[in-house]
């Protein structure tokens, strides 16, 4: 089941916050974020597991809610170059492994 | 990061002809890979998941004869677009990981750009 991500876009000016949300109608057992520029692969960012683990960069955070149905990924202080498209990519248990489902993604446009 | 690579990154091709895309990964062993595809400004919807050595698992929809997926080698995985049609035109791309857990990140190669006229 595809998640939904929110907003499905977002502009800011350089230096602001903004989070993005993705929500699944079940418990997701992880949720990987990825970030794709224009004309670009999508590339790694963190991956969220169900039991609290973290995997991935020291500038990106992200959390689960409580009832771990719904993932934020947190743009602090943001940077031109955190423009793009973001998307997270679900998974509902341990036996789907890391075959994913991609939400339909987060437009960040960061201006000077 | 690992890197991963497509080729090519853009064809044209005539209606049905066959096309085939590479994905490899350059810098570590792919145990598994996956193929997607993306329409513009949309996400990325998985086709099939391919792991080495054994055949590829197809996702609901997807024809296994129209589009045939070669997993030979840890760091090689093949996608074939048989008999193409203009409604086969689409952005293709690939993602390899070095394990199948849920704590394995996939890392995506660039994309191949297929035009059928």
């Amino acid at each position: 089941q595809q998640p939904v991500q929110s907003p499905q876009a977002v502009i800011l000016r350089e230096g602001e916050d903004a989070v993005i949300n993705c929500s699944s109608s079940k418990a997701l057992y992880s949720v990987h974020w990825y970030r794709q520029k224009h004309g670009e692969a999508p590339v790694f960012l963190m991956i969220l597991l169900k039991g609290g683990e973290q995997k991935g960069h020291e500038k990106i955070s992200a959390s689960f809610n409580e009832k771990k149905q719904q993932s934020s990924l947190y743009l602090t202080a943001s940077q031109l170059s955190y423009s793009g498209t973001y998307f997270c990519g679900t998974d509902n248990s341990e036996a789907a492994g890391n075959k994913l489902t991609f939400g339909g993604g987060t437009r960040v446009l960061v201006k000077p | 990061g690992a890197v991963v690579s497509q080729h090519p990154s853009r064809v044209i091709c005539k209606s049905g002809t066959s096309v085939k895309i590479e994905c490899r990964s350059l810098d570590f062993q792919a145990t598994t890979m996956f193929w997607y595809r993306q329409f513009p400004k949309k996400s990325l919807m998985l086709m099939a998941t391919s792991n080495e050595g054994s055949k590829a698992t197809y996702e609901q929809g997807v024809e296994k004869d129209k589009f045939l997926i070669n997993h030979a080698s840890l760091t090689l995985s093949t996608l074939t677009v048989t008999s193409a049609h203009p409604e086969d035109s689409s952005f293709y791309i690939c993602s390899a990981s070095s394990g199948r857990a849920s704590y394995n990140e996939q890392f995506f190669g660039p994309g191949t750009r297929l035009t059928v006229l």
